[in-house]
């Protein structure tokens, strides 16, 4: 059964760069029908999708995100990553590694989910 | 982007309860609409993808319908480890936006 864990600091300084790590287990990231995302949830509030990478190296971006943001995968390690640039206080949540899968007929779902981590941004 | 809404946004019921919980997109996302269930301190967890099929292992009085705008989640009686909040979230086009979430509370 497939594991995430995300890892990465839970401080980061206004304007600096915010940078995770999710690590896979249990399966290989290498997965021709598989995404895998990253999700955020400020303290009280709702699911924001922030985008997501394919082993091959394909990403897809929150467009209110994306000038900020790069999402990679390392297959050699079964990782994949986020890295926000020039954060400010509204960054601040807990973050959530996932991965996707895709089914023919009913599209992608996210199914399997990390347990999160939580950064928050401050001067 | 696509606009997910869902109501009512709280809703207070009783244990073998009948509920629905709607969710309305923007513009059509045909079928492809999921829903997720959280519990405090925990992960979202998948419980209908596709408007209708079943997660493995979700019991089966969550179900779930629609197409194009509208869609609904019911859960057909209410048991006490439901008392969560629900998402739904819309997988037609990029970004993949959740809807804000119905927090589902014990009367």
């Amino acid at each position: 059964q497939v594991q995430l864990q995300e890892s990465g600091p839970g401080l980061v300084k206004t304007s600096q760069t915010l940078s995770l790590t999710c690590t896979v287990s249990g399966g290989s990231i290498n997965s021709g029908n598989h995404y895998w995302s990253w999700i955020r949830q400020p303290a009280g509030k709702g699911l924001e999708w922030i985008g997501r990478v394919h082993s091959s190296g394909t990403t897809n971006y929150n467009p209110s995100l994306k000038s900020r943001l790069t999402i990679s995968v390392d297959t050699s390690k079964n990782q994949f990553s986020l890295n926000l640039r020039s954060v400010t206080a509204t960054d601040t949540a807990l973050y959530y590694c996932a991965r996707d899968t895709l089914n023919i007929l009913t599209g992608y779902y996210t199914d399997t989910w990390g347990q999160g981590t939580l950064v928050a941004v401050s001067s | 982007d696509i606009q997910m809404t869902q109501s009512p946004s709280s809703l207070s019921a009783s244990v073998r309860d009948r509920v629905t919980i709607t969710c309305r997109a923007s513009q059509s996302i045909r079928r492809y609409l999921n829903w997720y269930q959280q519990k405090p301190g925990k992960a979202p967890k998948l419980l209908i993808y596709g408007t209708s099929s079943l997660q493995g292992g979700v019991p089966s009085r969550f179900a779930g319908s629609g197409s194009g705008t509208d869609f609904t989640l019911t859960i057909s009686s209410l048991q006490p480890e439901d008392f969560a909040t629900y998402f739904c979230q819309q997988s037609d086009s990029s970004p993949y936006t959740f809807g804000q979430g119905t927090k589902l509370e014990i009367k």
